[in-house]
């Protein structure tokens, strides 16, 4: 079993609706869990971390997290066209691990 | 600027030929990390290092090579490079909130 799961996707939204990305992981222990945003060809950079249950904001987007069932995600509200691109979820279970990513596009 | 830079950001090479891949940061990190990102795979850790001279395998470390001797400087050695190694590879420091800052990458192909 992964430590870390995302549906790959592809994930298809018109612009100015809500995207949801959502993650699982294995770990009970994970402590802390980060959103990252990855365009094709560079690095990925970070979008949120959130350690807490609930939901934590930053702009468009929100991070919720869900110990008990294992679950994170993120919500981009008012998607945007440069929205587009590929998302990670990863989990710190002792290291940092990452799942493979769901692929978002934005459709003008 | 606070950043991670890596060298080179692109190679090719053949079978057999060691060849090093250069990684630094700025920002006084104690954890480094080096990752291979391959389609489908997601990105996996190879190696870690978690200060100067302390180092530790991550979940694909096998035909690679690291050693952290300054803080600053965490470089990728692969002794014999194979055609699986071929890879999109990522340098990344973490800082004391556990934010991962990611190098621009080097895209590494096998021949």
């Amino acid at each position: 079993q992964k430590e870390v799961e995302q549906n790959s996707g592809p994930l298809s939204v018109p612009e100015g609706a809500i995207a949801s990305l959502n993650c699982t992981y294995s770990d009970r222990g994970s402590q802390s869990f980060f959103w990252y945003r990855q365009y094709s060809g560079k690095s990925p950079e970070l979008i949120m971390f959130i350690y807490s249950n609930g939901d934590k904001e930053d702009g468009r987007f929100t991070a919720q997290l869900n110990k008990a069932s294992q679950y994170v995600s993120l919500l981009i509200r008012d998607s945007q066209p440069s929205d587009s691109a590929t998302y990670l979820c990863a989990v710190i279970a002792l290291r940092f691990y990452f799942g493979t990513g769901t692929s978002l596009t934005v459709i003008p | 600027e606070a950043q991670v830079t890596q060298n080179p950001r692109y190679l090719i090479t053949v079978t057999g030929k060691k060849l090093t891949v250069t990684c630094s940061q700025n920002m006084n990190h104690e954890y480094m990390s080096w990752y291979r990102q391959d389609p489908g795979l997601g990105l996996r850790q190879i190696y870690y290092s978690m200060n100067v001279e302390v180092t530790d395998k991550g979940d694909v470390p096998e035909g690679y090579k690291v050693s952290r001797k300054e803080k600053r400087n965490f470089p990728l050695i692969l002794e014999s490079p194979s055609p699986n190694q071929t890879s999109l590879y990522f340098c990344a420091s973490r800082d004391p909130m556990e934010t991962q800052y990611f190098g621009p990458g080097t895209r590494l192909l096998v021949l």
